[in-house]
């Protein structure tokens, strides 16, 4: 069975400042999908980024990119120029491909934005 | 575009009673998942409707049952619920289980 670890608790961040979160995860599959999630203190999820594992490149959007090291099976979180607004629960989350495509968590990041 | 809907926002329920959960897909998405978020947890996948059958089930008994209408739309049912069913229940909508796009949850109260 697949698994994800998060292994910062927490995290705090200067606003404007880079900051970045750490995901490692566990697979005998070769072709995955890998995702972060954001998740303020409303609740919602919001998706901030995928990487497919079959693509090299890592994945940018915007201020926040990935470091995606296959071989380690390492998929880190950059958030740079950071704002008020990124304060939230970060999760680092594995899709599935076999049967229902189930996104498996980690148990999160907490980042704080210190103005 | 309308995003992924839930109801209700709150509830509390007693111990042994029903309850029912339920969410509208996002428009263009035929695929609905359901996950249990504990507090200071991460999501637990509970199920995954597709085409009106259930598509895959995570580690939680029979009593968590579901249902997709023609519509996508979907329900969550639980029964005989127990005090370790408080949690934050959040419901995905995806094509084919693709990006998996969430609603706002629904957070139960089991007393």
């Amino acid at each position: 069975a697949q698994t994800v670890t998060q292994s910062q608790p927490e995290m705090s961040v200067q606003e404007a400042e880079t900051v970045t979160l750490s995901c490692t995860y566990d697979t005998s599959e070769s072709d995955y999908y890998l995702f972060w999630y954001k998740q303020p203190p409303s609740r919602q999820m919001i998706l901030v980024i995928r990487q497919e594992a079959y693509k090299q490149q890592n994945a940018t959007e915007n201020r926040f990119s990935v470091n995606f090291q296959k071989a380690a099976k390492s998929f880190s979180l950059k958030i740079s120029d950071s704002q008020l607004g990124d304060a939230a629960m970060y999760f680092c989350a594995y899709r599935t491909n076999g049967g229902a495509q189930k996104l498996v968590f980690g148990q999160g990041t907490r980042l704080t934005i210190n103005p | 575009e309308t995003g992924v809907t839930q109801s209700p926002t709150h509830l509390i329920k007693t111990r042994g009673q029903q309850v029912t959960l339920r969410c509208s897909s996002q428009s263009g998405h035929n695929t609905v998942s359901w996950y249990q978020q504990a507090l200071g947890q991460g999501p637990q996948f509970i199920f995954q409707y597709y085409r009106e059958e259930e598509n895959g089930r995570g580690n939680f008994p029979p009593r968590f049952s579901g249902l997709q209408f023609p519509n996508y739309s979907s329900e969550l049912n639980v029964n005989a619920l127990e005090l370790d069913d408080s949690a934050l229940y959040l419901c995905a909508s995806s094509l084919f289980g693709f990006e998996q796009y969430f609603g706002p949850g629904t957070r139960l109260t089991v007393t």
